[in-house]
């Protein structure tokens, strides 16, 4: 059946130092895949998307990886700060159909 | 920068009652979805909207579900006859185009009592 696994334990680093959060999916051939940031009680905020051809994508601090053959995608966030202590869902198209499918999330936490 | 918008952010009613949840998209998009997510849970597709019909739903979409794109506007879910596992946020989102990014509005939270 179609899984896709964010890491559900938080994720701990300190200021400054680089975040790298996980996606692995299986039973999927997705298009596309999106990352978005979720504040508790807030609706998911889009920061990037990367399509099946492309291997790396860059904004500012973040950067997303996009590895069709081990099926992942890669999250990265360099100098991190405390204001990017938030939870990161990884959501992929679904080929064909025009929804999109959540992975659960991974909450990061960052310390000053 | 253009955002989506949701009304109202929250909305209490009691169990059997009907409720609309209503969502602004971005002017110029085309697509309309709407998503909940149940506290502590992921996010889940409801329902996308194109060309004035259903393009597709889920299978948490059933007959006490329906959209409407009343006016230029506006895009609404409304909810027949609510029941106390319909309590969740309801996400609108849109898109420009068919695979393009989903916006997403800052939600309804429903709580039915």
């Amino acid at each position: 059946s179609q899984k896709i696994e964010q890491n559900s334990e938080a994720l701990n680093i300190q200021e400054g130092k680089t975040a790298t959060l996980t996606c692995n999916y299986t039973n999927y051939s997705p298009a596309y895949l999106q990352w978005y940031r979720q504040d508790p009680g807030r609706g998911p905020v889009f920061l990037l998307l990367i399509r099946e051809n492309e291997k790396e994508k860059r904004k500012e601090r973040l950067k997303v990886t996009f590895d069709t053959t081990l099926k992942q995608s890669l999250f990265h966030i360099t100098a991190s700060q405390p204001a990017d202590s938030a939870t990161y869902l990884c959501a992929l198209d679904s080929r064909g159909f025009q929804k999109l499918v959540f992975g659960t999330g991974t909450r990061l936490l960052v310390s000053p | 920068e253009p955002e989506v918008t949701q009304t109202p952010s929250h909305q209490v009613t009691q169990m059997g009652q009907e409720v609309i949840l209503r969502c602004v998209p971005i002017s110029n998009h085309l697509y309309f979805y709407w998503y909940r997510q149940i506290l502590g849970q992921k996010v889940e597709f409801l329902v996308s909207f194109y060309n004035n019909e259903i393009s597709e739903k889920s299978e948490i979409f059933d007959d006490q579900f329906s959209v409407e794109r009343p006016d230029g506007s506006n895009f609404t879910l409304k909810i027949r006859s609510t029941k106390l596992e319909d309590s969740a946020m309801y996400f609108c989102a849109s898109s420009e185009g068919r695979e393009e990014t989903q916006y997403f509005g800052p939600g309804t939270r429903l709580l039915v009592l």
